[in-house]
């Protein structure tokens, strides 16, 4: 069965501390990306991944950043978590072979700043 | 660039009736078009999808969805409800490589025993 795996379901961490929020994938993925989801906005896209190394901002990028060092591993860091971070955090990846591409999603972690 | 509207925020029917939750979209190419269900505190997953050929397209848990290029539109159709659809339904449209998704706001589900 395809899985993507985030880390962690649920985080609670203080203001200031620095948060990372690991994503795999098994399915050879190409693209990866993470999504925050807030009750009355939807799905909003921080960073999206189109190869290893390869890093591309998306709607709401500011306070986050990303890491891509292998195919299957993507990484959400916040440097200095705030309470407006709170969250739920949903990664993704897709294949990029031509009419395949629909979204997987991971289980999201739900993130509690205090 | 591309958007996705879902004029319904939530919808309450009753067990066993049928059900149908619209989806518009703006899109200046071909559109790859979803539906995905997400229950509570859980990720989002695949219904159904359409890239083309028959414009009827047949999901898993019994949802079908038709693509409509003339009114841009993609409903998610059930024709009866169960207890366990209770949840968030999301349409996006995405390109022919996996990338530049969009999703709509999403409607919430309610079903009545």
């Amino acid at each position: 069965d395809v899985k993507v795996t985030q880390s962690s379901r649920y985080l609670v961490k203080r203001t200031g501390e620095k948060v990372f929020l690991e994503c795999v994938q098994d399915m050879d993925h190409e693209n990866m990306f993470w999504y925050r989801q807030d009750p009355g906005l939807g799905l909003r896209l921080i960073y999206f991944s189109y190869d290893v190394k390869m890093k591309e901002k998306g709607d709401i990028p500011e306070g986050y950043s990303v890491s891509r060092e292998k195919k299957e591993r993507f990484s959400l860091i916040l440097e200095s978590a705030s309470t407006n971070q709170t969250s739920m955090y949903l990664c993704a990846s897709s294949s990029r072979i031509l009419h395949t591409g629909e979204l997987f999603f991971g289980e999201g972690s739900r993130l509690t700043v205090l | 660039a591309q958007s996705v509207t879902q004029p319904d925020i939530h919808i309450t029917v009753s067990e066993g009736a049928s059900l149908e939750l619209r989806c518009n979209y703006s899109y200046g190419a071909t559109p790859y078009l979803f539906w995905y269900v997400q229950s509570p505190g859980q990720g989002l997953q695949l219904l159904l999808k359409y890239f083309s050929g028959d414009t009827l397209v047949q999901g898993i848990k019994g949802f079908e969805a038709e693509f409509k290029r003339s009114q841009s539109s993609f409903n998610l159709r059930k024709p009866s409800v169960h207890w366990s659809d209770a949840a968030e339904y999301f349409c996006a449209v995405g390109t022919s490589y996996g990338q530049n998704f969009v999703f709509g706001p999403g409607t919430r589900l309610s079903v009545l025993p």
